[in-house]
């Protein structure tokens, strides 16, 4: 069974750091792409990021929106995937998900963790 | 970025109803490869999305056939038959062939 668990939300000030982490078990982490997207509440899903698997060297592909505030990592030995994020601002404050990336869509994702921007 | 529209915001459904959800892009989503990567995702109040369709009409794993998706360029439909309780949720369409990969603002499909 796919399994993905986030951690590491929390309150944080403007203008600070966060990263959360993302444990996956269920499948062969190295074969996968990973994303990370965002949910605002009450709102849409915005898709961050992905990191690509083995095949294709583990490389990234960012939302301009937050192409160089946010990095996406991976951990292949802890099948661990990570989303540092810097910078934050109040408009980051959302629910994180990370998601199994497959044909092109998301086909698992996490119970998501919770990140507020606020002073 | 591709721009995902979908109609209706809302729409209200009798148990054993049917409904069709719209999404239009505003780009064509067939891929260089001839595929056409736009998916449906279903979010059940409180839970994360899950994937129901994937490439226009292919249903995921475990998604029943009361769902089905067509369409093709940059105009879609999810339809749903005999609407059951657990089918209430937010709908959203997301397409996959161009990055950033993007959403729809999503469709609230709700008891009469």
């Amino acid at each position: 069974e796919v399994k993905l668990l986030e951690s590491g939300g929390g309150l944080v000030q403007p203008g600070g750091s966060l990263r959360l982490s993302c444990a996956a078990s269920g499948f062969t982490f190295t074969d996968f792409y990973m994303s990370w997207i965002r949910q605002p509440p009450g709102k849409a899903p915005e898709w961050l990021g992905v990191i690509r698997n083995k095949a294709n060297g583990y490389t990234t592909e960012y939302n301009p929106s937050v192409k160089g505030r946010f990095t996406i990592s991976r951990d292949n030995t802890q099948n661990i995937l990570y989303l540092q994020m810097n910078t934050l601002r109040a408009e980051d404050t959302a629910i994180y998900y990370c998601a199994r990336y497959y044909g092109y869509n998301f086909d698992y994702w996490g119970q998501g963790v919770m990140v507020t921007v606020s002073s | 970025d591709v721009v995902m529209t979908q109609t209706p915001v809302s729409l209200s459904v009798s148990l054993g109803g049917q409904v069709s959800i719209s999404c239009r892009s505003s780009q064509s989503l067939v891929h260089n490869n001839g595929n056409t990567y736009l998916s449906w995702y279903l979010q059940k109040p409180g839970q994360s999305p899950q994937l129901l369709i994937y490439k226009v009409s292919n249903r995921f794993s475990g998604i029943s056939d009361r769902f089905s998706g067509s369409g093709s360029g940059t105009d879609f439909t999810l339809k749903i038959s005999r609407v059951e309780p657990d089918d209430l949720g937010v709908y959203y369409c997301g397409q996959g062939t161009q990055y950033p990969n993007t959403f729809g603002a999503g469709t609230k499909l709700e008891l009469k």
